[in-house]
């Protein structure tokens, strides 16, 4: 089975910060993935950062960076330079080995929401 | 690119009817899902499915069915309609390796009543 843990429902930060959400995770595979999504107060699911489990080096992408520890199973989404446009839901993913052991399921965690301020 | 459409965008159905929600993909991935999301709150696994053919059970199947006769198509089916199942529906797809982030539809907003 695998599990993800976001623990924060609700995160406030100034415009031009940087800011952290965070996310840990339970899995038994030796191997998977780790994402994180935005969704605006549109509905529509935007993909933002990918890190596999044996990725030596954190996953970065523009403004987002994952600092992913491996030992202590989290991967937390860092987002540097809050613009507004950063205001959304964020939820951290992670794909295993599926029950039938064939496949992959994707698995979400209850996400967070950010509000960026002037 | 058309890349996840599901049909359709919004619906009302009675308590006991039935519906089927439409996702077509066209990226040729092996790995499609449906998820269901009430409101402010998290996605929920419903089916998912590896190939043509395979499907399996995700964290909340109970009143759905899904079939995948080919790559592209993957449907579910709500039989009995309950207010319970009051949600956005997303379907998604990814490849089978690598950098396998899923691609999103837009999203199905179904309201029983």
């Amino acid at each position: 089975a695998q599990k993800i843990t976001q623990t924060q429902p609700g995160m406030f930060v100034q415009e031009k910060e940087a800011v952290t959400l965070d996310c840990t995770y339970d899995t038994s595979d030796q191997s998977y993935g780790l994402f994180w999504y935005k969704q605006p107060s549109s509905g529509e699911m935007i993909f933002l950062i990918y890190q596999g489990s044996y990725d030596e080096q954190n996953a970065t992408e523009g403004r987002y960076s994952l600092n992913f520890q491996k030992a202590r199973k989290s991967a937390n989404l860092v987002i540097s330079a809050s613009q507004l446009g950063d205001s959304a839901m964020y939820f951290c993913a992670m794909r295993g080995k599926g029950l039938t052991g064939g496949g992959n399921k994707l698995t979400f965690g209850t996400g967070t929401q950010l509000k960026v301020e002037l | 690119n058309a890349g996840v459409t599901q049909t359709p965008k919004f619906r009302i159905l009675k308590i006991g009817q039935s519906m089927t929600l439409q996702c077509t993909q066209d990226m040729n991935h092996n790995y499609m899902y449906w998820y269901r999301q009430d409101p402010g709150m998290g996605l929920k696994l419903i089916y998912y499915s590896v190939g043509a053919g395979i499907t399996d059970k995700g964290e909340v199947p109970n009143g759905y069915n899904v079939s995948r006769s080919t790559t592209e198509d993957f449907p579910l089916r709500l039989e009995l309609a309950a207010p319970s199942q009051t949600s956005v529906y997303f379907c998604a797809s990814s490849p089978t390796s690598g950098r396998d982030e899923a691609f999103f539809g837009q999203g199905t907003r179904l309201t029983v009543v």
